[in-house]
């Protein structure tokens, strides 16, 4: 059975940083792109990252380029997110999804960025 | 960015009648190399999205043949026949074929 277990949210204050881990079994981790997805509170998806299987390719949404930073470790089978300068703005549930197609979510992570 | 558009925003629903959703997306979806990269997900209350339908009109894996998908380059339809109480929750399509990747604002759909 497939399983995507996220963590490491939390409340944070704006501008400090917070790091969120999705750990993958059930599946061959290392051959499949991976992704970050959110969505706020009472709103839709929004696409937020991208890494490939080797971490050759990563995309991110204009949204957080230049303050998170996906990346992934084939060995643990885990894959993270780096965010930095928080916004108030990215207070949302934090999907990690996997495959290129999103086959496979989590069950979601809450940030909420609060003073 | 590619702009995604649903419609209806909800829709209500008899149990074994049938629900159509519609998606229109702001550029063609369809690659050069045959496939359309629209897909459709579904959020049931309180949990994760899930993978309904790739590549416009493929059925994903343990989905009911009641779902299905059709389209053009630009205009896509979910179809729900004989819809079930466990249909209920918010339908999104997407989005696949270049970044960034977007999705539709969802549409609703409730049990009447």
């Amino acid at each position: 059975e497939v399983q995507l277990v996220e963590s490491g949210g939390g409340l944070v204050q704006p501008g400090r940083s917070l790091k969120l881990s999705c750990l993958a079994s059930g599946f061959t981790f290392s051959n499949y792109g991976m992704n970050w997805i959110r969505q706020a509170p009472g709103k839709g998806l929004e696409w937020v990252a991208s890494i490939s299987s080797s971490s050759s390719y990563i995309y991110y949404a204009d949204t957080v380029k230049g303050r998170f930073t996906i990346s992934r470790d084939n060995a643990k089978n885990t894959l993270y997110l780096q965010m930095t300068s928080l916004r108030s703005e990215d207070t949302a549930l934090y999907y990690c999804a996997g495959t290129t197609t999103f086959d496979y979510w989590g069950q979601g992570v809450m940030v909420t960025v609060s003073s | 960015d590619i702009v995604m558009t649903q419609a209806p925003l909800s829709v209500s629903v008899t149990p074994g009648e049938s629900a159509s959703i519609s998606c229109r997306s702001s550029k063609s979806l369809l690659h050069s190399n045959g496939i359309t990269y629209v897909y459709w997900y579904l959020q049931k209350p309180g949990k994760s999205p899930q993978l309904l339908i790739y590549r416009m009109s493929n059925l994903a894996s343990g989905v009911p043949d009641r779902f299905s998908g059709s389209g053009s380059e630009t205009d896509f339809t979910l179809k729900i026949s004989r819809v079930e109480a466990e249909d209920v929750g918010i339908y999104y399509c997407g989005q696949l074929l270049e970044n960034p990747l977007t999705f539709g604002s969802g549409t609703k759909l409730e049990i009447k």
